[in-house]
């Protein structure tokens, strides 16, 4: 599974839109992107996930370049609530499915 | 949908005791489970995958017999810690992926795990 470098950390101010960059330069033909988030002591929680057409649903919005090198996770409008670490993966479908965790980026959302 | 439950969500308990960890799909059948551990400020850590009906794959370094995983049901995965110790102490997470291709991993809220 490809590889995936995100940010350290972000904060973004209550109400805005959050975008979260990704970093898969090596990603494959038949890897999805896949985005998690977790909120401290709790499990990861799914946002979303895409192959290569952007992808929306009730939590966030997911843009994927033409060339599948990088991503961006957009929450539309922050909230307290999304203070958490965001996971990008870059999983093959046809594999194991194992997810592999990096280090994430941690969002704070500033009130 | 897609709920998965995991229990306890904490447990504190004397060195060589063993503990189990149940992980349930409530909503949906899942062929594979798996098990991750995380340690404080670290990110999660796959220990082994677990398939309905047939023995657990352990990722490199995870000792088979101190964590026995069972995964007797569609809806059910167990991790048994046996003989614990305290540096067995963690935060133990499950996740489950239902039937179906694409389909994501579904996590539990976790067990945290304190050996005295």
């Amino acid at each position: 599974d490809a590889k995936t470098t995100q940010p350290t950390s972000m904060d973004c101010a209550e109400g805005r839109a959050a975008n979260l960059p990704c970093n898969h330069s090596t990603i494959s033909g038949n890897e999805y992107v896949y985005w998690y988030r977790q909120i401290h002591s709790q499990g990861p929680q799914y946002i979303i996930h895409g192959l290569k057409n952007n992808e929306t649903n009730e939590m966030a919005s997911l843009i994927i370049t033409e060339d599948r090198k990088s991503s961006t996770l957009i929450l539309p409008h922050a909230t307290l609530r999304d203070t958490a670490v965001y996971y990008c993966i870059a999983l093959d479908q046809t594999g194991a499915n194992n997810l592999f965790f990096g280090t994430g980026t941690r969002l704070t959302v500033i009130p | 949908g897609a709920v998965v439950s995991q229990h306890p969500s904490w447990v504190i308990c004397k060195s060589g005791t063993s503990v189990k960890i149940e992980c349930r799909s409530l909503d949906f059948q899942a062929t594979t489970m798996f098990w991750y551990r995380q340690f404080p400020k670290q990110s999660l850590m796959l220990m082994a995958t677990s398939n309905e009906g047939s023995k657990a794959t352990y990722e490199q370094g995870v000792e088979k017999d101190k964590f026995l995983i069972n995964h007797a049901s569609l809806t059910l995965s167990t991790l048994t810690v046996t003989s614990a110790h305290p540096e067995d102490s963690s935060f133990y997470i499950c996740s489950a992926r239902a039937l179906g291709p694409k389909k994501p991993q579904h996590f539990g809220d976790g067990t945290r795990l304190s050996i005295l």
